[in-house]
């Protein structure tokens, strides 16, 4: 139990252009969904938090208009990379929990490998 | 600032050894620790951990939590070249803050 899939696991993209990153939980309902990325040889770093059906809240630092996220049922978020550049590639990593917050367990999904040139 | 610190940063040992992975805190309104595996991909759940002193086991891993010192260990005993992996601590306080991990290679 406790599945959570990632769309697509890697992509390519020219830099300007817009990325969509699909995070669903398989098998349980996620009231919260967490988004995370992680640089070459560094820890994961928090970028949002988003219980469904309500807006998503950002990590300091984070442009919450150039990453878009949307929790629009209790089994999908995506997180939208808009007018990338080559320094928003990165390893991009959505958790989803069955709890409201971080009191119970995320679960992590595969990854999305994200390259921009 | 919440701080999530882990030593060793990397760690090499053979086949058949156990190993102590450490994890010590500093967060704002704790909650609880959790230990995650990751390999090529995303991390997976190990353990969370929650109260002091209560060990959680899972087969040649175990893991237990001091709230007083602010610090929790990860055992793997009798390590197989499959444990190598990177191991992340990461404590939930008002978010969930993860340290830089223990890189582990087990040789054979």
């Amino acid at each position: 139990g406790a599945v959570v899939s990632q769309h697509p696991s890697w992509v390519i993209c020219k830099s300007g252009t817009s990325v969509k990153i699909e995070c669903r939980s398989l098998d349980f309902q996620a009231t919260t969904m967490f988004w995370y990325r992680q640089f070459p040889k560094q820890s994961l770093m928090l970028m949002a938090t988003s219980n469904e059906g309500s807006k998503a809240t950002y990590e300091q630092g984070v442009e919450k208009d150039k990453f878009l996220i949307n929790h629009a049922s209790l089994t999908l978020s995506t997180l939208t990379v808009t007018s990338a550049h080559p320094e928003d590639s990165s390893f991009y990593i959505c958790s989803a929990s069955a709890g409201t917050g971080i009191l119970y367990e995320q679960y992590f999904g595969p990854g999305t490998r994200l390259t921009v040139t | 600032e919440d701080k999530v610190v882990q030593s060793p940063l990397s760690l090499v040992v053979h086949e058949g050894d156990t190993v102590t992975l450490n994890c010590s805190y500093e967060v704002t309104n704790f909650r609880s620790l959790l230990w995650y595996k990751q390999e090529k991909k995303a991390p997976t759940f190990l353990f969370m951990l929650t109260s002091s002193g209560i060990e959680k086991k899972s087969g040649r891993l175990s893991s237990i939590l001091d709230k007083k010192e602010l610090f929790s260990i990860l055992n793997i005993t009798a390590t197989q070249t499959g444990d190598s992996a990177i191991y992340l601590c990461a404590v939930a306080g008002n978010k969930l803050v993860f340290g830089a991990g223990t890189i582990l290679r087990v040789k054979s």
